[in-house]
């Protein structure tokens, strides 16, 4: 079937540092990946997405690329904000069908 | 802001009851999403209608059922309430049913608490 794990949280980092939160994948076929973060209180809201292998996406500072040779998908960011504080979700979707599977989320919280 | 709105932000009700959850998508998207997140399951994709067809179908009990109508709005029929139903659920809408770049907008959710 098809899957998604991240690296258990929470990850609690210092304003400025430098963030990896780990995503790899299992499909049948041929995944898009996308990373989804939730703010307090509202909505998921895509943060970035990658299409094909060797694709990099980026928004807002924060870096991903498809490895297809490793099934992953890692989040990065140089230097993380207090305003950074989310809850941070790998998902795919399969060619063809647009339902999302996520993985069981990531809680990152910034300290000044 | 997405564009897709959800109602009611908050319920409350006890078990065995009946609720009807709400969700109108962006202007202009044809396909609707339901979500649940709750702790122990994460996010768990239910059910998806595009243009007022049921398309996919995911983990979704019995007990619950989804409709579209013809305004393109959705609602989620979720009855013989337990407590283990209490959950956010999302809502979400894009333009279309499938393909790699269509981008899926979350609404805020309804936090469903049972007691």
């Amino acid at each position: 079937g098809n899957s998604v794990t991240q690296m258990e949280g929470p990850v609690t980092l210092s304003e400025e540092a430098f963030l990896t939160i780990n995503c790899t994948y299992t499909a049948t076929g041929y995944p898009s990946l996308f990373w989804y973060v939730q703010y307090p209180g509202e909505g998921l809201q895509l943060l970035l997405k990658a299409t094909k292998a060797d694709d990099k996406g980026s928004n807002k500072g924060f870096e991903a690329t498809y490895r297809k040779e490793t099934t992953s998908f890692h989040l990065e960011k140089g230097s993380v904000q207090v305003s950074d504080s989310a809850v941070y979700f790998c998902a795919l979707t399969i060619q063809g069908a647009q339902k999302l599977v996520f993985g069981q989320g990531t809680r990152l919280t910034i300290n000044p | 802001d997405s564009g897709v709105t959800q109602t009611p932000k908050h319920l409350i009700t006890a078990t065995g009851q009946r609720v009807t959850l709400r969700c109108s998508p962006r202007s202009g998207d044809l396909s609707v999403y339901w979500y649940q997140q709750s702790l122990d399951q994460g996010l768990q994709f239910l059910i998806q209608y595009y243009n007022g067809e049921e398309r996919a179908k995911g983990n979704i009990l019995e007990r619950f059922s989804a409709q579209q109508f013809p305004d393109l709005h959705s609602e989620l029929n979720l009855s013989s309430l337990e407590l283990g139903d209490s959950a956010l659920y999302f809502c979400a809408s894009s333009v279309a049913a499938g393909g790699v770049n269509t981008e899926a907008f979350f609404g805020q959710g309804t936090r469903l608490t049972v007691v």
